[in-house]
């Protein structure tokens, strides 16, 4: 299995382009989730999924768009990159939300910067 | 008030110290807890769930208080490759918003 994957590894933008974040797991999980971890502030949940064609925010969905149509891939869109939108991005899969299902698994992270 | 705090850290120990973390929670009604560990420039790995009656991994112990709503992190012989931040994580409910992570706690093992 290859877990959870994510691409590109890095990547540079110009304000006000856009861009897709892949993801994609090969575990069957119906849970996943983006976020954006920035120094000294921790991971931050983006936007989430329970399952193929359910999409729902997070704590900090602004700027972001993200589908679910199949149940590995979940990618996460910049609609218009900000400079404030620089950040390492993490995507994570579980089987479910709670107990051990709850047990996250994470990609290697995109590492961003807009310019 | 933040949902999740942790010890602010850094911890820096020596090789076979023994080193303990502390991660408090607000909303008394979260369901589940666990602890990743963070390499520099990684992505999060599972370290354990923490289980109600406290549980224990080789050199980890996870205990729970509910009544206090602290989760704590005991790690016992430290060793060199020790050395990363742990994330206490805490989910409030059934519905996927609200995996919360603490900002994490430093942790150096120094030979």
């Amino acid at each position: 299995n290859a877990g959870v994957t994510q691409t590109p590894k890095f990547q540079v933008l110009k304000t006000g382009q856009s861009m897709t974040l892949q993801c994609a797991q090969d575990m069957n999980h119906e849970y996943m989730s983006w976020y954006r971890q920035d120094p000294g502030m921790g991971l931050r949940l983006i936007h989430y999924s329970v399952g193929a064609g359910i999409t729902d925010q997070g704590e900090v969905p602004n700027g972001y768009n993200v589908s679910r149509s199949t149940t590995e891939d979940f990618p996460l869109r910049l609609l218009s990159a900000a400079p404030s939108q620089t950040s390492v991005y993490f995507c994570a899969s579980s089987y479910g939300v709670s107990g051990r299902g709850g047990e996250q698994f994470f990609g290697p992270g995109t590492r961003l910067t807009v310019l | 008030r933040k949902e999740v705090e942790q010890d602010p850290g850094p911890f820096n120990v020596p090789e076979g110290a023994t080193v303990a973390f502390n991660c408090t929670y607000s909303n008394s009604a979260s369901q589940s807890f666990f602890w990743y560990r963070q390499d520099c420039r990684k992505e999060p790995k599972l370290l354990m769930s923490v289980y109600s009656s406290g549980n224990e991994d080789g050199r980890f112990t996870a205990q729970l208080n509910r009544a206090s709503q602290y989760i704590s992190l005991l790690i016992r012989d430290s060793k060199l490759s020790d050395s990363a931040t742990y994330l206490c994580v805490v989910i409030l409910d059934n519905y996927g918003q609200n995996f919360v992570f603490g900002p994490g706690t430093r942790l150096s093992v120094l030979p």
